[in-house]
Protein backbone atom coordinates (compact mmCIF):
# COMPACT_ATOMS: atom_id res chain seq x y z
CA UNK A 1 0.00 0.00 0.00
CA UNK A 2 0.75 3.79 -0.06
CA UNK A 3 3.41 5.09 2.51
CA UNK A 4 3.50 8.94 2.95
CA UNK A 5 6.48 10.38 5.21
CA UNK A 6 6.15 14.11 6.60
CA UNK A 7 9.22 16.23 7.58
CA UNK A 8 9.62 17.69 9.61
CA UNK A 9 7.34 16.54 12.58
CA UNK A 10 7.20 20.13 14.63
CA UNK A 11 8.21 23.35 12.84
CA UNK A 12 8.98 27.25 14.59
CA UNK A 13 8.71 29.79 12.54
CA UNK A 14 8.72 33.97 13.11
CA UNK A 15 5.84 35.50 12.05
CA UNK A 16 6.29 36.70 8.46
CA UNK A 17 8.57 34.04 7.94
CA UNK A 18 7.91 31.34 5.01
CA UNK A 19 7.15 27.88 6.29
CA UNK A 20 8.08 24.65 4.36
CA UNK A 21 6.89 20.81 4.57
CA UNK A 22 7.80 18.34 3.15
CA UNK A 23 6.37 15.01 2.27
CA UNK A 24 7.28 11.50 0.06
CA UNK A 25 4.81 8.81 -1.18
CA UNK A 26 5.92 5.47 -2.25
CA UNK A 27 3.03 4.26 -4.63
CA UNK A 28 3.93 5.53 -8.14
CA UNK A 29 0.66 5.23 -8.89
CA UNK A 30 -0.96 8.01 -6.65
CA UNK A 31 -2.19 11.02 -8.87
CA UNK A 32 -3.86 13.16 -5.80
CA UNK A 33 -2.39 14.73 -2.91
CA UNK A 34 -4.21 17.16 -0.79
CA UNK A 35 -3.58 18.88 2.49
CA UNK A 36 -5.35 19.17 5.50
CA UNK A 37 -4.84 21.73 8.76
CA UNK A 38 -5.94 21.00 12.22
CA UNK A 39 -6.31 23.62 14.53
CA UNK A 40 -5.74 22.78 18.26
CA UNK A 41 -9.29 21.35 19.49
CA UNK A 42 -10.46 21.12 16.09
CA UNK A 43 -11.65 18.83 12.65
CA UNK A 44 -9.12 18.31 10.10
CA UNK A 45 -10.00 20.62 6.78
CA UNK A 46 -8.74 20.25 3.70
CA UNK A 47 -6.79 23.80 2.92
CA UNK A 48 -5.64 22.70 -0.42
CA UNK A 49 -4.70 20.12 -3.17
CA UNK A 50 -2.65 19.32 -6.27
CA UNK A 51 -3.44 16.64 -8.95
CA UNK A 52 -0.59 14.99 -10.66
CA UNK A 53 -1.12 17.00 -14.23
CA UNK A 54 0.06 20.17 -12.40
CA UNK A 55 3.48 20.56 -10.90
CA UNK A 56 2.43 23.36 -8.65
CA UNK A 57 -0.51 25.22 -7.13
CA UNK A 58 -0.90 28.32 -5.53
CA UNK A 59 -4.09 29.74 -3.23
CA UNK A 60 -3.20 33.27 -2.00
CA UNK A 61 -0.56 32.67 0.89
CA UNK A 62 -0.14 28.79 0.22
CA UNK A 63 1.11 26.93 -2.68
CA UNK A 64 1.97 23.25 -2.90
CA UNK A 65 4.48 21.61 -5.75
CA UNK A 66 4.98 18.50 -6.73
CA UNK A 67 7.73 16.46 -8.59
CA UNK A 68 6.64 13.22 -9.58
CA UNK A 69 9.40 11.83 -10.85
CA UNK A 70 10.98 12.46 -7.25
CA UNK A 71 7.44 11.35 -5.73
CA UNK A 72 7.79 14.16 -2.98
CA UNK A 73 5.25 17.27 -2.69
CA UNK A 74 5.74 19.83 -0.43
CA UNK A 75 3.51 22.68 1.06
CA UNK A 76 4.59 26.46 1.29
CA UNK A 77 2.95 29.22 3.49
CA UNK A 78 4.54 32.77 3.02
CA UNK A 79 4.20 35.72 5.52
CA UNK A 80 3.24 33.20 8.27
CA UNK A 81 0.55 34.63 10.55
CA UNK A 82 0.01 33.51 14.12
CA UNK A 83 -3.35 31.64 12.61
CA UNK A 84 -0.83 29.58 10.55
CA UNK A 85 -0.51 27.97 14.07
CA UNK A 86 -1.82 24.04 13.35
CA UNK A 87 -0.87 20.42 12.31
CA UNK A 88 -0.56 20.15 9.06
CA UNK A 89 -1.39 16.93 7.13
CA UNK A 90 0.06 15.67 3.58
CA UNK A 91 -1.81 12.85 1.79
CA UNK A 92 -1.74 10.73 -1.02
CA UNK A 93 -4.43 9.05 -3.34
CA UNK A 94 -5.70 7.45 -6.41
CA UNK A 95 -8.04 9.55 -7.96
CA UNK A 96 -10.30 6.37 -8.53
CA UNK A 97 -9.32 5.32 -5.29
CA UNK A 98 -11.81 5.69 -1.68
CA UNK A 99 -8.30 5.08 0.39
CA UNK A 100 -6.39 8.33 1.48
CA UNK A 101 -2.98 7.81 2.87
CA UNK A 102 -2.13 10.29 5.70
CA UNK A 103 1.34 11.58 6.77
CA UNK A 104 2.27 11.96 10.66
CA UNK A 105 1.69 15.37 10.71
CA UNK A 106 3.95 18.77 11.07
CA UNK A 107 3.13 20.75 13.93
CA UNK A 108 3.98 24.35 13.17
CA UNK A 109 4.02 27.36 15.26
CA UNK A 110 4.25 30.43 14.61
CA UNK A 111 6.60 32.99 17.04
CA UNK A 112 5.10 36.59 17.17
CA UNK B 1 -21.51 24.35 11.29
CA UNK B 2 -22.97 21.08 10.72
CA UNK B 3 -22.93 18.51 8.23
CA UNK B 4 -21.17 15.62 9.89
CA UNK B 5 -21.55 15.16 13.73
CA UNK B 6 -19.90 12.56 16.33
CA UNK B 7 -20.98 12.11 19.88
CA UNK B 8 -20.30 11.80 22.35
CA UNK B 9 -17.54 14.28 22.70
CA UNK B 10 -15.76 11.76 25.16
CA UNK B 11 -16.16 8.51 26.27
CA UNK B 12 -14.99 6.72 28.91
CA UNK B 13 -15.11 2.38 29.43
CA UNK B 14 -13.55 -0.31 31.22
CA UNK B 15 -11.31 -2.61 29.73
CA UNK B 16 -13.13 -5.48 28.04
CA UNK B 17 -16.18 -3.66 26.99
CA UNK B 18 -17.34 -3.30 23.76
CA UNK B 19 -18.58 0.63 22.62
CA UNK B 20 -19.98 2.31 19.71
CA UNK B 21 -18.93 5.43 18.42
CA UNK B 22 -21.76 7.18 16.56
CA UNK B 23 -21.33 9.58 13.11
CA UNK B 24 -23.94 11.42 11.26
CA UNK B 25 -24.18 13.05 7.71
CA UNK B 26 -26.33 15.30 6.20
CA UNK B 27 -24.29 16.37 3.25
CA UNK B 28 -26.29 13.16 1.48
CA UNK B 29 -22.67 12.27 0.70
CA UNK B 30 -22.15 8.25 -0.50
CA UNK B 31 -18.65 7.57 1.69
CA UNK B 32 -18.06 7.80 4.92
CA UNK B 33 -14.35 6.89 6.65
CA UNK B 34 -13.13 6.11 10.64
CA UNK B 35 -9.98 7.17 10.89
CA UNK B 36 -8.09 6.81 14.36
CA UNK B 37 -5.51 9.80 15.76
CA UNK B 38 -2.75 9.12 17.57
CA UNK B 39 -0.18 11.48 18.82
CA UNK B 40 2.53 11.64 16.17
CA UNK B 41 1.09 8.92 14.05
CA UNK B 42 -1.20 11.44 11.53
CA UNK B 43 -4.87 9.52 10.72
CA UNK B 44 -4.98 5.98 10.18
CA UNK B 45 -7.70 4.78 8.29
CA UNK B 46 -9.90 2.17 9.98
CA UNK B 47 -13.16 1.41 7.89
CA UNK B 48 -14.23 3.28 5.36
CA UNK B 49 -18.06 2.38 3.14
CA UNK B 50 -18.52 3.78 -0.52
CA UNK B 51 -22.13 3.25 -0.46
CA UNK B 52 -25.14 2.06 1.47
CA UNK B 53 -24.43 -1.85 3.19
CA UNK B 54 -21.25 -1.64 1.84
CA UNK B 55 -17.91 -1.00 3.79
CA UNK B 56 -14.18 -2.34 3.86
CA UNK B 57 -11.56 -2.70 6.00
CA UNK B 58 -8.35 0.19 6.19
CA UNK B 59 -5.20 -0.17 7.62
CA UNK B 60 -6.16 -1.20 10.94
CA UNK B 61 -9.11 -2.97 11.49
CA UNK B 62 -8.64 -5.48 13.48
CA UNK B 63 -10.68 -5.10 16.51
CA UNK B 64 -13.36 -2.80 15.21
CA UNK B 65 -16.44 -3.05 13.04
CA UNK B 66 -19.07 -1.13 11.66
CA UNK B 67 -22.26 -1.10 9.50
CA UNK B 68 -23.94 0.83 6.78
CA UNK B 69 -27.42 0.69 6.79
CA UNK B 70 -28.00 4.04 6.36
CA UNK B 71 -27.03 6.56 4.16
CA UNK B 72 -26.48 8.99 6.92
CA UNK B 73 -25.08 6.93 9.38
CA UNK B 74 -21.50 4.71 10.14
CA UNK B 75 -21.34 3.65 13.60
CA UNK B 76 -17.93 2.27 14.66
CA UNK B 77 -17.99 -0.16 16.95
CA UNK B 78 -14.31 -1.00 19.77
CA UNK B 79 -14.29 -4.26 20.31
CA UNK B 80 -12.80 -5.70 23.48
CA UNK B 81 -10.06 -7.54 20.74
CA UNK B 82 -9.06 -4.07 20.21
CA UNK B 83 -5.47 -3.83 21.80
CA UNK B 84 -4.95 -0.17 22.03
CA UNK B 85 -8.19 1.30 22.10
CA UNK B 86 -7.81 4.94 23.69
CA UNK B 87 -7.69 7.26 20.99
CA UNK B 88 -9.17 10.32 19.10
CA UNK B 89 -11.80 8.96 16.50
CA UNK B 90 -12.73 10.97 13.86
CA UNK B 91 -15.41 10.40 11.08
CA UNK B 92 -15.25 11.51 7.96
CA UNK B 93 -17.55 11.75 4.53
CA UNK B 94 -17.09 12.79 0.86
CA UNK B 95 -19.48 13.07 -1.66
CA UNK B 96 -17.41 10.40 -3.73
CA UNK B 97 -13.78 8.49 -2.84
CA UNK B 98 -10.71 9.42 -4.68
CA UNK B 99 -10.19 13.32 -5.51
CA UNK B 100 -13.29 14.34 -3.09
CA UNK B 101 -12.84 16.74 -0.27
CA UNK B 102 -13.22 14.82 3.27
CA UNK B 103 -14.97 16.58 5.72
CA UNK B 104 -14.59 15.36 8.99
CA UNK B 105 -16.34 15.60 12.05
CA UNK B 106 -15.67 17.01 15.56
CA UNK B 107 -14.14 13.85 16.76
CA UNK B 108 -14.30 11.62 19.90
CA UNK B 109 -11.73 10.66 22.71
CA UNK B 110 -12.08 7.18 23.77
CA UNK B 111 -10.52 6.51 27.05
CA UNK B 112 -10.53 2.61 28.07
CA UNK B 113 -9.43 2.07 31.61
Amino acid sequence: GENVEQHPSTLSVQEGDSAVIKCTYSDSASNYFPWYKQELGKRPQLIIDIRSNVGEKKDQRIAVTLNKTAKHFSLHITETQPEDSAVYFCAASRVDDYKLSFGAGTTVTVRA
Amino acid sequence: DGGITQSPKYLFRKEGQNVTLSCEQNLNHDAMYWYRQDPGQGLRLIYYSQIVNDFQKGDIAEGYSVSREKKESFPLTVTSAQKNPTAFYLCASSSQGGSYEQYFGPGTRLTVT
